[in-house]
């Protein structure tokens, strides 16, 4: 069935540093969706990126869909501590909305 | 900026008995899921349901799961005849859609019921 895949897993950095996971399906995506988890807390939507080659930036978080379709990244330039969370990347399945996630990745900052 | 309420934020329960999670989507959407994820785990589909009946389902969604809109604004996930490894957060969204068609909507998420089956 469709696969999703993240790396990494987790991420340590520190302050200051920069940040990118990237994100990996076993087919081709009409869309791609990314939310960020904070600890405790419930997915919440970043971005949707739709467009084969397209980027989009929301101050220091770039976006990146794959020509193909079939991959995409976030980079975080300059990281704070309010970054910390896990970022999860997700696709479509179908077309009633449903979205299959990567597993996701926990990223870190320290002071 | 409207939000999908969840209640229980926390819900313990015996092996072998039944839970109800419940949920209030955003109230124009049209299209409302559940997912889970277990502690320290990616978010896992359960299933959609629009138009008032289910449109898709994985594979854990088994005949122990069953989701109702039982009035103009609650959704629901009920759960038989609860195992152990039903433990998780359950996760309620829902997505504004337009028509029979949801591809290209974002979710919005509730902030989840944790449960735990002991």
């Amino acid at each position: 069935g469709q696969q999703v895949m993240q790396i990494p897993q987790y991420q340590h950095v520190q302050e200051g540093e920069d940040f990118t996971t990237y994100c990996n399906s076993s087919t081709t995506l009409s869309n791609i969706q990314w939310y960020k988890q904070r600890p405790g807390g419930h997915p919440v939507f970043l971005i949707q990126l739709v467009k084969s080659g397209e980027v989009k930036k929301q101050k220091r978080l770039t976006f990146q869909f794959g020509e193909a379709k079939k991959n995409s990244s976030l980079h975080i330039t300059a990281t704070q501590t309010t970054d910390v969370g896990t970022y999860f990347c997700a696709g479509p399945v179908g077309s009633q909305g449903n979205l299959i996630f990567g597993k996701g990745t926990k990223l870190s900052v320290k002071p | 900026e409207p939000e999908v309420t969840q209640t229980p934020s926390h819900q313990v329960t015996q092996m072998g008995q039944e839970v109800i999670l419940r949920c209030v989507p955003i109230s124009n959407h049209l299209y409302f899921y559940w997912y889970r994820q277990i502690l320290g785990q990616k978010v896992e589909f359960l299933v959609s349901f629009y138009n008032n009946e289910i449109s898709e389902k994985s594979e854990i969604f088994d005949d122990q799961f069953s989701v109702e809109r039982p009035d103009g604004s609650n959704f629901t996930l009920k759960i038989r005849s609860t195992k152990l490894e039903d433990s998780a957060m359950y996760f309620c969204a829902s997505s504004r859609g337009s028509g029979q068609a949801a591809t290209n909507e974002k979710l919005f998420f509730g902030s989840g019921t944790q449960l735990s089956v002991l």
